[in-house]
């Protein structure tokens, strides 16, 4: 069964560092696509950013309002995911979920989708 | 500030029909697939479609989703007590100020 489990989650200051973990097991992590999804108490999700499996690259993409402050990797020995917060401001406090991702080409469009999601794991950005 | 438009809330009454829309552009729907979640109460969001219109393994299939040009739509047959959650719509999108789009989110009520 696949599984992701995040951990690391907090009270932190504005300005401040956080690290997230999450552990993944139940499939052959090295070759996922993995991403983070933020949510906002009572708001909508979004998209925080990704990283490719290092067989395609291992390249990250972010979305504008993390991006330079934000940095995802990921340790193949240990089947775990990161996700650094730098710079923490008080509309990044949300749950944060980390999910395995499947995209590609089909018929000359692009589909890219996150397939297993983890349950999360709790910011709080505050003074 | 997501860029794919989802009504705020739909409802109706068990075992009818509802559908939820997802208005985007070019940049996302217009070009690539697209994926709807289902967020239950308290719990993480689910993949329920994907490439416009696939149910993953497990899905119930009173779900189905289409695509018409920059426009998408979920349907929600024979309703269910169980099928009130917030619905989300999703692509990547081509444009340089986003990447992955998530919609704003519908909340389903079972009258």
């Amino acid at each position: 069964e696949v599984q992701l489990v995040e951990s690391g989650g907090g009270l932190v200051k504005p300005g401040g560092s956080l690290r997230l973990s999450c552990a993944a097991s139940g499939f052959t992590f090295s070759n996922a696509w993995m991403s983070w999804v933020r949510q906002a108490p009572g708001k909508g999700l979004e998209w925080v950013g990704r990283i490719k499996s290092k067989t395609d690259g291992g390249t990250t993409d972010y979305a504008a309002p993390v991006k330079g402050r934000f940095t995802i990797s990921r340790d193949d020995s240990k089947n775990t995911l990161y996700l650094q917060m730098n710079s923490l401001k008080t509309e990044d406090t949300a749950v944060y979920y980390c999910t395995t991702d499947r995209g590609g080409w089909l018929q000359f469009r692009y589909y890219y989708y996150m397939d297993v999601w983890g349950k999360g794991t709790t910011v709080t950005v505050s003074s | 500030q997501s860029v794919l438009t989802q009504p705020p809330s739909v409802s109706e009454a068990p075992r009818q029909r509802v559908t939820i829309s997802c208005s985007g552009s070019s940049s996302n729907i217009g070009n690539n697939a697209v994926n709807w979640y289902q967020q239950l109460p308290g719990k993480a969001p689910k993949l329920l479609i994907y490439y416009d219109d696939l149910l993953p393994s497990g899905v119930s299939d009173r779900f189905s989703g289409s695509k018409s040009g920059t426009s998408a739509s979920l349907a929600i047959s024979g309703l269910q007590s169980e099928d009130e959650a917030d619905y989300y719509c999703a692509a990547w999108d081509d444009s340089l100020n986003g990447l992955y789009v998530f919609g704003t989110g519908t909340k389903v009520t079972v009258l």
